[in-house]
């Protein structure tokens, strides 16, 4: 059971805008702590994506964008690609376990 | 260009021992934090350990405390995990991971990825 909560699947057709859901507590992103989010394609290390609730690196398209309320944050993906298809996570830290803490993955299918 | 590379993965046996490293470059090593991240076959990311900058802090998940040793040398730019009473659940690829701050009780994001080293624990 992971500390931050995410959907295990999403699905969308090219084109599509999906969002992936990222809910935490008190300890995590309710306290304040940014959330980031790494793409992970199989074989290749895991991408940052987002970091700071919602900065994007450099090369990465502004197709990709995220936001936090409260104790959760989102990923969102608009015009969904084929390349897009990945294993996407969401990463935080934690004042009670005293680290750092991810979601358990959400697998993006691009139909 | 930054480069983390791991090694010292390989099979060993349940209840053995084996030590990770991972060479860095591309960036001034000793002004970093530095994390262990692990993806069991078929699972999700699992945060495994960090280290600040200088060294004097450790923390570790509470599924390796009291089994894995994470330390670095900064005069050689190598981070290192002692890995200790390996369990067949601690079959994983192990990830060496770059922090953007000195300390990682920042919460700050984690920048560069090494390739990653596959670590069998089975009889």
């Amino acid at each position: 059971q992971s500390v931050l909560t995410q959907p295990p699947s999403v699905s969308g057709a090219p084109g599509q805008r999906v969002t992936i859901s990222c809910t935490g507590s008190s300890s995590n992103i309710g306290a304040g702590y940014d959330v980031h989010w790494y793409q992970h394609l199989p074989g290749t290390p895991p991408k940052l994506l987002i970091h700071d609730n919602n900065n994007r690196p450099s090369g990465v398209p502004d197709r990709f964008s995220g936001s936090k309320s409260g104790t959760s944050a989102s990923l969102a993906i608009t015009g969904l690609q084929a390349e897009d298809e990945a294993d996407y996570y969401c990463q935080s830290y934690d004042s009670s376990l005293s680290g750092s803490v991810f979601g358990g993955g959400t697998k993006l299918t691009v139909l | 260009e930054v480069q983390l590379v791991e090694s010292g993965g390989g099979l060993v046996q349940p209840g053995g021992s084996l030590r990770l490293s991972c060479s860095a470059s591309g960036f001034t090593f000793s002004s970093f934090s530095l994390h262990w991240v692990r993806q069991a076959p078929g699972k999700g990311l699992e945060y495994v350990s960090s280290i600040t900058s200088n060294g004097g802090t450790t923390y570790y998940a509470d599924s390796v405390k009291g089994r894995f040793t994470m330390s670095r040398d900064n005069s050689k730019n190598t981070l290192f995990l002692q890995m200790t009473s390996l369990r067949p659940e601690d079959t994983a690829v192990y990830y060496c991971v770059k922090d953007v701050g000195q300390y990682f009780w920042s919460g700050y994001h984690w920048d560069y990825w090494g390739q990653g080293t596959l670590v069998t624990v089975s009889s």
